[in-house]
């Protein structure tokens, strides 16, 4: 049973730049969302993707955006890269619906920006 | 708003020592979700356990256990018997629910934990 995947798992961009990060959730889930964590806090929801819509999100500007796939996974856009945007991105997914889901977070995508 | 605080910035045990991570919440709904995950260098977070706000009952697992305290908002982690594998840093999360479903987690800053051998 795969848990959840993320790609890829290290990349250095420059400051302007856009990066693309993606998600394959755990076999059954449907639900996807997206977290950021800077170095040394917790991390930070972004946004969260059900049935191909952003269901909710977080204090994150419109540079930040996504997208989720009929199969379910995802993908993370952020536009004009800022050098604050360096962190860990964590992708975690869950099924909706019934209240003994648990939500299961993958590796993570280490981005950093010079 | 909700709001998760561990107060705990960092702790130190020798192995076989047992430790109590601490978590308070805050959150105006009446039903929601508690969580704790342990997060390893690699970066993944693990998860460890998951509770209801209607269900209080504590929980022994292995050498974790869980005591939540609706009256008081807190939900802490104890770890018996530690090992040095038990170094992490462990976050406490809050979640609202939505149609049953737990939606966005709000952590708490995190406990980093080393287990002296």
């Amino acid at each position: 049973d795969a848990g959840v995947t993320q790609s890829p798992t290290h990349l250095i961009k420059t400051r302007g730049q856009q990066v693309t990060l993606r998600c394959s959730p755990k076999s059954g889930h449907d639900t996807v969302s997206w977290y950021q964590q800077a170095l040394g806090q917790g991390p930070q929801f972004i946004f969260q993707y059900y049935e191909e819509e952003e269901r909710q999100r977080g204090n994150f500007p419109d540079r930040f955006s996504g997208h989720q796939f009929p199969n379910y996974s995802s993908e993370l856009n952020v536009n004009a890269l800022l050098l604050g945007d360096s962190a860990l991105y964590l992708c975690a997914s869950s099924l909706a619906g019934g209240f003994r889901n648990t939500i299961y977070f993958g590796e993570g995508s280490w981005l950093t920006v010079v | 708003a909700q709001k998760v605080t561990q107060a705990q910035t960092e702790i130190s045990v020798v192995e076989k020592e047992d430790v109590t991570l601490d978590c308070v919440y805050e959150t105006r709904d009446t039903t929601y979700y508690l969580f704790w995950y342990k997060q390893p260098p690699s970066g993944e977070l693990v998860f460890l356990i998951r509770r209801n706000s209607f269900d209080e009952q504590n929980e022994i697992s292995g050498r974790y256990s869980w005591n939540f305290q609706k009256s008081t908002s807190s939900f802490n982690f104890t770890i018996t018997a530690s090992q040095v594998v038990d170094s992490a840093v462990y976050f406490c999360a809050l979640s609202d629910l939505f149609g049953g479903s737990a939606r966005q987690l709000t952590f708490g800053s995190g406990t980093q934990l080393t287990v002296l051998p």
